[in-house]
């Protein structure tokens, strides 16, 4: 099994430019996640999703949007990019909504705006 | 703003030593886990401990719980330069539906 996988691993954008990370699992997780990594601070939630055609706010939604079309992908769209968002950004799942359950994380993408 | 907190930010010690961590938080929890980033990597699950458990363990890891002062610690012993990492803790609230929140991270340096 691959996990979950992230692409691309490194992008530049230019302030305004739109992009879109995927995110994949093959573990057949309904949960998944996505967060963002900066200096100093822990993860912060941007969007979740609690099963295909479903997704919810998390902490910090705003400049972020997000579509889970397929159970087994979960993509994050940035439709203006702006330098604040330059971050690293983690995609995450888990089995169930239970807490009990551990998230299992992609490697990272590092976004840098300029 | 964030629910854990770590302390310390950072910790320097000599392999074989013991590593302390601690993590406070501020609502009501379901479970606490603690999770290890090494650098440039994603978060690697640790252990899981309930809002019911006081303490557990898991090979050289030691998590312990105190609801009523709202901590946490997690203890490596006989440290070696490959726990080299940043530790968080993460936090699952009592109406969190699987979500979690995370604190800052205390960064772990084991020198040989």
């Amino acid at each position: 099994n691959a996990g979950v996988t992230q692409t691309p691993k490194f992008r530049v954008l230019k302030t305004g430019q739109s992009m879109t990370l995927l995110c994949a699992q093959d573990m057949n997780h309904e949960y998944m996640y996505w967060y963002r990594q900066d200096p100093g601070m822990g993860l912060r939630l941007i969007h979740y999703s609690v099963g295909e055609g479903t997704t919810a706010k998390g902490e910090v939604p705003d400049g972020y949007n997000v579509s889970r079309l397929k159970k087994q992908n979960f993509l994050l769209g940035l439709e203006s990019a702006a330098p604040s968002q330059t971050s690293v950004y983690f995609c995450a799942s888990s089995y169930s909504p239970g807490a009990d359950n551990e998230q299992f994380f992609g490697p990272g993408t590092r976004l840098t705006v300029l | 703003s964030q629910q854990g907190e770590e302390d310390p930010q950072a910790l320097s010690i000599q392999e074989g030593e013991n590593a302390t961590m601690n993590c406070s938080y501020k609502t009501s929890i379901n479970n606490l886990q603690w999770y290890r980033q090494n650098s440039g990597r994603g978060l690697v699950h640790l252990i899981l401990i309930r809002s019911n458990e006081r303490e557990k363990h898991s090979g050289r890891l030691r998590v312990t719980l105190d609801t009523s002062k709202k901590s946490s610690s997690l203890l490596i012993t006989a440290s070696r330069a490959a726990d080299t990492a940043s530790y968080f803790c993460a936090t699952a609230g009592t109406d969190s539906w699987g979500k979690f929140q995370f604190g800052a991270g205390t960064q772990v340096v084991v020198t040989p």
